[in-house]
C-alpha cells in the first residue's frame, strides 16, 4: 500500500536559516509525490511534485524538494526561511490502486519560523 | 488550475441538526473528493463523488451520515447529518482530474462546530 510518513510534528527555525521538513514514502511501483501547504483557515495549496526526472524539484515560494530513491525520502527544503512560511505542511503520495485518483496525505508538520 | 468555492466557510450548529456544504468548481471535472480534517491534523478521505453515479465511501463513513450529491460536473454537496460534537471538524472539497502525475486542488474548507 502507498503511504507517506512525516516524522516531525513540528519544526522550528529562525528566519533566514535554511529549513527542512522531512518525508519518507512507501510505495509499490513508481512514486508520485507531492507537497502541500496549509495556512491558517485556508485550504491546501500545492507546492511541488516529483513524477520523474531530476531528483531536485523546484516549486512555489522558493521551496524545493529532493527525491532520494535509496532512502525513500522526499524532504522539503528552503534555503532561507521567512516568517510567512509558518504553516502546516503535508507530504502526499498518489494511491495507485483504482486508477490513481486518490491522494494519501501524511500526518502533517507544523513549521514555525521565528523572527 | 481549478478554482474551488466552498460554502459556508464556517458554521456553528446544534447537535441533532444537519448541515449541507456546497462545492462549486469553475470548470468541469470528473473526480471530486470530500475530506475531513481535525484542526491541525491530517486529511481523511470521506468519499469520492462522480457525476452520474453514487458516491464511493471510505471505510468508517456511511451514506446515511454523509449523503453526497453530484448533479453535474461542476458542483457537489456534502451533508453532515444528525450532527454530534464529534463531527466538529474542517470539511474540504477537492478536485482531481488525474492522471496520476497531476496535483489535486482544494477549496478553502468549511469549519464546522457542533454544540
Amino acid at each position: 500500500a502507498q503511504s507517506v510518513a512525516q516524522p516531525e510534528d513540528q519544526v522550528n527555525v529562525a528566519e533566514g536559516n535554511p529549513l527542512t521538513v522531512k518525508c519518507t514514502y512507501s510505495v509499490s511501483g513508481n512514486p508520485y509525490l507531492f507537497w502541500y501547504v496549509q495556512y491558517p483557515n485556508r485550504g491546501l495549496q500545492f507546492l511541488l511534485k516529483y513524477i520523474t526526472g531530476d531528483n531536485l524539484v523546484k516549486g512555489s515560494y522558493g521551496f524545493e524538494a529532493e527525491f532520494n530513491k535509496s532512502q525513500t525520502s522526499f524532504h522539503l527544503k528552503k534555503p532561507s526561511a521567512l516568517v510567512s512560511d509558518s504553516a502546516l505542511y503535508f507530504c502526499a503520495v498518489r494511491d495507485l490502486r483504482g486508477g490513481g485518483f486518490k491522494t494519501i496525505f501524511g500526518a502533517g508538520t507544523r513549521l514555525f519560523v521565528k523572527a | 488550475s481549478a478554482v474551488i468555492s466552498q460554502k459556508p466557510s464556517r458554521d456553528i450548529c446544534q447537535r441533532g441538526t444537519s448541515l449541507t456544504i456546497q462545492c462549486q468548481v469553475d470548470s468541469q471535472v470528473t473526480m471530486m473528493f470530500w475530506y475531513r480534517q481535525q484542526p491541525g491534523q491530517s486529511l481523511t478521505l470521506i468519499a469520492t463523488a462522480n457525476q452520474g453515479s453514487e458516491a464511493t465511501y471510505e471505510s468508517g463513513f456511511v451514506i446515511d451520515k454523509f449523503p453526497i450529491s453530484r448533479p453535474n460536473l461542476t458542483f457537489s454537496t456534502l451533508t453532515v447529518s444528525n450532527m454530534s460534537p464529534e463531527d466538529s471538524s474542517i470539511y474540504l472539497c477537492s478536485v482531481d482530474e488525474g492522471p496520476m502525475n497531476t496535483e489535486a486542488f482544494f477549496g478553502q474548507g468549511t469549519r464546522l462546530t457542533v454544540v
